[in-house]
């Protein structure tokens, strides 16, 4: 199983600043995916990532919402202005190859926590 | 639009009992379902999935799951369950594909199962 590793693992911000949660993962994946989890919620998809582009986004990932790639390793959510609804575990998940039905391999988590 | 639902918020089985884990779905085209776990303050582990073939799929520790089309269930199971089997349970489903293919995973809502040793 692929190893993914997120940091930070707990992240407190004040409403209005930016944030940026990081995922690393540890061999060659072709498609990222950024999930959050509410308290008490299911998972829900936020996007996913692809040849260094999104491929495909929900209609949760609004325009506070990026994700990038800067150095080819690292895979980046970043949120411009945290709401307090935004306080949530947020999942990186990557997936190894372009068949479709490979299973998607989860990261600790970064909790999210906005005050 | 697929979805899936898990009946039960939590289900309580004593050790060394089966446990079942109800999910159903709903999807257009060819299903391609999961089952993962989560423990506390941890991500999410993979368990199994259903592709096609045999419509009961083994996985890890000991879990399997039974894929019914006519009922579109796909039903976790362990013939005997242990203390550590405690966790909350997701069954998910592949996204059938709008073109672009990233198969993003949609997720139930989560099975508490407590283990009562």
């Amino acid at each position: 199983e692929p190893e993914v590793t997120q940091t930070p693992s707990h992240q407190v911000t004040q409403m209005g600043q930016e944030v940026i949660l990081r995922c690393v993962p540890i061999s060659n994946h072709l498609y990222f995916y950024w999930y959050r989890q509410i308290l008490g919620q299911k998972v829900e998809f936020l996007v996913s990532f692809y040849n260094n582009e999104i491929s495909e986004k929900s209609e949760i990932f609004d325009d506070q919402f990026s994700v990038e790639r800067p150095d080819g390793s690292n895979f980046t959510l970043k949120i411009r202005s945290t709401k307090l609804e935004d306080s949530a575990m947020y999942f990186c998940a990557l997936r190894e190859a372009l068949e479709p039905y490979n299973e998607q391999f989860f990261g600790p988590g970064t909790r999210l926590t906005v005050l | 639009a697929q979805s899936v639902a898990q009946p039960e918020d939590q289900v309580n089985v004593a050790e060394g009992n089966p446990l079942t884990v109800k999910c159903t779905y709903s999807v257009s085209g060819n299903p391609y379902l999961f089952w993962y776990v989560q423990y506390p303050n941890r991500g999410l582990q993979f368990l199994l999935k259903y592709i096609t073939g045999d419509n009961l799929v083994k996985g890890s520790y000991g879990f399997e799951a039974e894929f019914n089309k006519s009922q579109t269930s796909f039903h976790l199971k362990k013939p005997s369950a242990l203390v550590s089997d405690s966790a909350l349970y997701f069954c998910a489903v592949r996204d059938d594909g709008t073109g672009a293919g990233s198969y993003q995973l949609t997720f139930g809502k989560g099975t508490k199962l407590s283990v009562i040793p």
